[in-house]
């Protein structure tokens, strides 16, 4: 297993359009984050999955966010109608139920809205 | 809420110096601490962590000690290396009895270290 790896790297795209990001966990970890850090800022909490279901959200994540993991492995991220404010890194990781803590992070997907 | 407060950076040492980075924190309850380093164009990666009051977290030289009565988890490492050149962040995760499982970090620490 080669770790948390996420898809793509960068991604630039125009005010208004959306845009969707992939996130692969480690295969034997059932639970998996989105993070979003800006410039500057730590990483900010925006969901978790246990397996399938989506248990926390942030009030960060607006109806314009949404994120899915269908069959418990790879997860999305999907950003509608993005604005200049979006632009940033999103982090994904994943852990065992067995170890809560135990955040495996992947190298993130840099957004920049134009 | 739950916040983590680290010292403002950059901080540049010289190699071999001696490396304090300050955090302190505000939570509910006993929380589990953490220190990640980012490395540059890496993921973040956990440094070390500490899961009750008094623990002391340890790993690659570096060490932090959950310290209750100030509210504090400070990094230390006793000579620091060129390749220890990397942003630190401190987080804390909520206490086992409050069902999430979401970190809050620092801001962030970058350090530079010199030859």
């Amino acid at each position: 297993d080669t770790g948390v790896s996420q898809d793509p790297r960068h991604k630039i795209t125009k005010r208004g359009q959306n845009v969707t990001f992939r996130c692969d966990p480690i295969s034997e970890h059932n639970r998996l984050y989105w993070y979003r850090q800006t410039l500057g800022q730590g990483p900010e909490f925006l969901t978790y999955f246990q397996n399938e279901a989506q248990l926390e959200k942030s009030r960060l994540l607006s109806d314009r966010f949404s994120a899915e993991r269908p069959k418990g492995s790879f997860s999305t991220l999907e950003i509608q109608r993005t604005e200049q404010g979006d632009s940033a890194m999103y982090l994904c990781a994943s852990s065992t139920s067995a170890d809560n803590y135990g955040y495996t992070f992947g190298s993130g997907t840099r957004l920049t809205v134009v | 809420g739950n916040s983590v407060t680290q010292m403002e950076g950059p901080v540049t040492l010289s190699e071999e110096a001696f490396l304090t980075i300050n955090c302190t924190y505000t939570a509910t309850g006993y929380p589990s601490l953490f220190w990640y380093v980012q490395y540059p164009g890496e993921g973040l990666q956990l440094l070390l962590k500490a899961t009750k009051a008094d623990d002391k977290g340890s790993n690659k030289g570096f060490e932090a000690t959950y310290r209750k009565e100030t509210t504090s988890f400070h990094l230390e490492k006793g000579s620091v290396q060129v390749s220890d050149s990397a942003v630190y962040f401190c987080a804390l995760a909520p206490y086992s009895g409050a069902g999430s499982y979401q970190l809050t970090f620092g801001k962030g620490t970058k350090l530079s270290v010199i030859p």
